[in-house]
């Protein structure tokens, strides 16, 4: 049973509107959560990340939000950019475990 | 600084054939781990390590083996490859938990 989902698998923004992506966790025990990206042909690449203390963490134009309660993490890029298309992931982590969601693949119009 | 480094990046197999796909790392991270992308299934951890002489199993270990004799190396196995097999694979590393994990650019296998 998939123990990190992301529901959509794809979501589209107007340039400079802000995107939402959305991740559910099953899995207690997960207590750090990280956000990557990629691109066709390239290895995922490390966006943002939060620990289970916190419930939100900032780093320029993304914002990650954590929901323990709800078991729920959300990704918020804004304004959001052409060359923010492409592949996001969600990832949890537990006792060295990695574990990924789907994916769900953004597209930025301008 | 090469960071990971895969090989090969494309390969194809006979149904049946056995190989190994490298992963090397320089940055003396302890935690290893190898991944296959298929479409519309995201990212599987196929095994993982915590440190040299290390190894378990992730969510999609049948088909595979791995080895950690050393820090720097985490080869992947195939047996006996199978067209199921037929994806891209991705090797992972990272220096200690709750930090990020660097990515390898990737191997693309085809077992026809």
């Amino acid at each position: 049973d998939q123990q990190v989902k992301q529901n959509s698998p794809s979501l589209s923004v107007q340039e400079g509107r802000i995107s939402i992506l959305n991740c559910d966790y099953t899995n207690s025990m997960f207590d750090y959560f990280l956000w990557y990206k990629k691109y066709p042909a390239e290895g995922p690449t490390f966006l943002i990340s939060i620990s289970s203390i916190k419930d939100k963490n900032e780093d320029g134009r993304f914002t990650v939000f954590l929901n323990k309660s709800a078991k729920h993490l959300s990704l918020h890029i804004v304004p959001s950019q052409p060359g923010d298309s492409a592949v996001y992931f969600c990832a949890a982590s537990a006792l060295g475990k990695l574990i990924f969601g789907q994916g769900t693949t953004l597209q930025v119009k301008p | 600084n090469a960071g990971v480094t895969q090989t090969p990046k494309f390969q194809v197999l006979k149904t049946g054939q056995s190989m190994t796909l490298q992963c090397a790392q320089d940055m003396n991270h302890e935690y290893m781990s190898w991944y296959r992308q298929d479409p519309g299934m995201g990212l599987r951890l196929i095994h993982y390590s915590v440190g040299a002489g290390i190894t378990d199993q992730g969510e999609v270990p049948n088909g595979y083996n791995v080895s950690r004799s050393t820090t720097e190396d985490f080869p992947l196995r195939l047996l006996s490859a199978a067209p199921s097999q037929t994806s891209v694979y991705f090797c992972a590393s990272r220096p200690v938990l709750y930090t990020e994990a660097f990515f390898g650019q990737g191997t693309r296998l085809t077992v026809v």
